[in-house]
């Protein structure tokens, strides 16, 4: 199985910043990569696919980055409604598997 | 735009079958190249695949749950389901049924989610 792993796990912000999130494959996954917000109680939502194609009605603040191994998600200016966790997930081979998720808080 | 639901027991005692449903409206499930797939939640915890099947009948399954696990699909109900036996308490979690787009490799339409409970 490709391991993801995300950091951090949890970050502090505020409305306006700019925020980075990293995320790694345990193996090369081309640009096999999706990018997911979930907030609590709620189905996870696409961002990214492909590593940096936005997916329809997708805030353009937030954009991604990488091949291979190394991905990034960044949001370029907070707002109050990115406060959520996001998770990668690869898209190479089954089985499918995420990251385990980065929790973006208010700071 | 294609909607999903998810459907079945909120509570399964140990050692028995979890079985849902997801139904699909506004679109048909035998339309497109789309996978149908299960996602679970562990309270507090992160995404897990569980498998995907084709509008064919083929299907794809996390090896961690293949021998306990069966994905089918009705095209006639416009639905598909999940049968996992022998459950445990490590079962317990939010189960999401989800559209794969299998020229994007993503999934870009969810259900809303269904707790399912494993306890005596």
């Amino acid at each position: 199985d490709i391991q993801m792993t995300q950091s951090p796990s949890s970050l502090s912000a505020s409305v306006g910043d700019r925020v980075t999130i990293t995320c790694r494959a345990s193996q090369s996954i081309s640009t096999y990569l999706n990018w997911f917000q979930q907030k609590p109680g709620k189905a996870p939502q696409l961002l990214m696919y492909a590593a940096s194609s936005l997916q329809s009605g997708v805030s353009s603040r937030f954009s991604g980055s990488g091949s291979g191994t190394d991905f990034t998600l960044t949001i370029s200016s907070l707002q109050p409604e990115d406060f959520a966790t996001y998770y990668c997930q690869q898209s190479y081979s089954t089985p499918l598997t995420f990251g385990q998720g980065t929790r973006l808080e208010i700071k | 735009q294609v909607r999903l639901q998810e459907s079945g027991p909120g509570l399964v005692k140990p050692s028995q079958t979890l079985s849902l449903t997801c139904t699909v409206s506004s679109g048909s499930i035998s339309s497109g190249d789309y996978y149908w797939s299960w996602i679970r939640q562990p309270p507090g915890k992160g995404l897990e695949w569980i498998g995907y099947i084709y509008r064919n009948g083929v299907s794809f399954y996390n090896p961690s749950l293949e021998s306990r696990l069966i994905i089918s699909i009705d095209t006639s109900k416009n639905q598909f389901s999940l049968k996992l036996s022998s459950v445990t308490a490590a079962d317990t979690a939010v189960y999401y049924c989800a559209r794969r787009d299998g020229q994007r490799l993503l999934h870009d339409s969810w259900g809303q989610g269904t707790l399912v409970t494993v306890s005596s």
